[in-house]
């Protein structure tokens, strides 16, 4: 299994352009989740998916939209790129929610820089 | 609500001793708490979870951490550190209930010196 998979690696965007970030998982697993992590702090979600279709806000959605069309893809979308979402953004995965008998495993994360 | 405080940004040990990271936490029910590393350039990793029995839960690459509910803490352990331990460690907590939001930490850089 390749697990969690993040395409790009790193991008750097200008104010108000638009980009999407992919987020792929081949473990069938439910649960999916889009992080930021800002320098010195902790991860925050953004949005997560509980199976296909359907989708919901994390702690600082605003900025970011998501969509779940099949159980494997979870991509984030960035519509106005602003500075302040600059920040390694991480795509994590669970079979089931947390804590139960699974984990969530991460993708290896995107950096985006906004310029 | 629920949080989870890391009161150390850093810590340095010396190969060999013994190292600790600590970690507390506040939320209302009964928590679930967990501990995940992250390596440069990488996802988190997940090491242990505490969910409900035995306070002292063992973790992978020899980890284990104690969950103290008076204490309201859930500090991380090992008896003896690598310099393979260096690290960012983070601590995160869901309550009983939410099922879905993990709250992390700020996060705790380890760093054993040989």
């Amino acid at each position: 299994n390749a697990g969690v998979t993040q395409t790009p690696k790193f991008r750097i965007l200008k104010i108000g352009q638009s980009m999407t970030l992919q987020c792929a998982q081949d473990m069938n697993h439910n649960y999916m989740y889009w992080y930021r992590q800002d320098p010195g702090m902790g991860l925050k979600l953004i949005y997560y998916s509980v199976g296909a279709g359907i989708t919901d806000k994390g702690e600082v959605p605003n900025g970011y939209n998501v969509s779940r069309s099949t159980t494997e893809d979870f991509p984030l979308r960035l519509e106005l790129a602003a500075p302040s979402q600059t920040s390694v953004y991480f795509c994590a995965s669970s079979y089931s929610p947390p804590p139960g008998t699974d984990t969530q495993y991460f993708g290896p994360g995107t950096r985006l820089t906004v310029l | 609500a629920q949080s989870v405080a890391q009161p150390e940004d850093q810590v340095n040990v010396a190969e060999g001793n013994p190292l600790t990271v600590k970690c507390t936490y506040s939320v209302s029910g009964n928590p679930y708490l967990f501990w995940y590393v992250q390596y440069p350039n990488r996802g988190l990793q997940f090491l242990l979870k505490y969910i409900t029995g035995d306070n002292l839960v063992k973790g992978s690459y020899g980890f284990e951490a104690e969950f103290n509910k008076s204490q309201t803490s859930f500090h991380l352990k090992k008896p003896s550190a690598l310099v393979s331990d260096s690290a960012l460690y983070f601590c995160a907590v869901v309550r009983s209930g939410s099922a879905r939001q993990l709250t992390f930490g700020s996060g705790t850089q380890l760093t054993v010196l040989p």
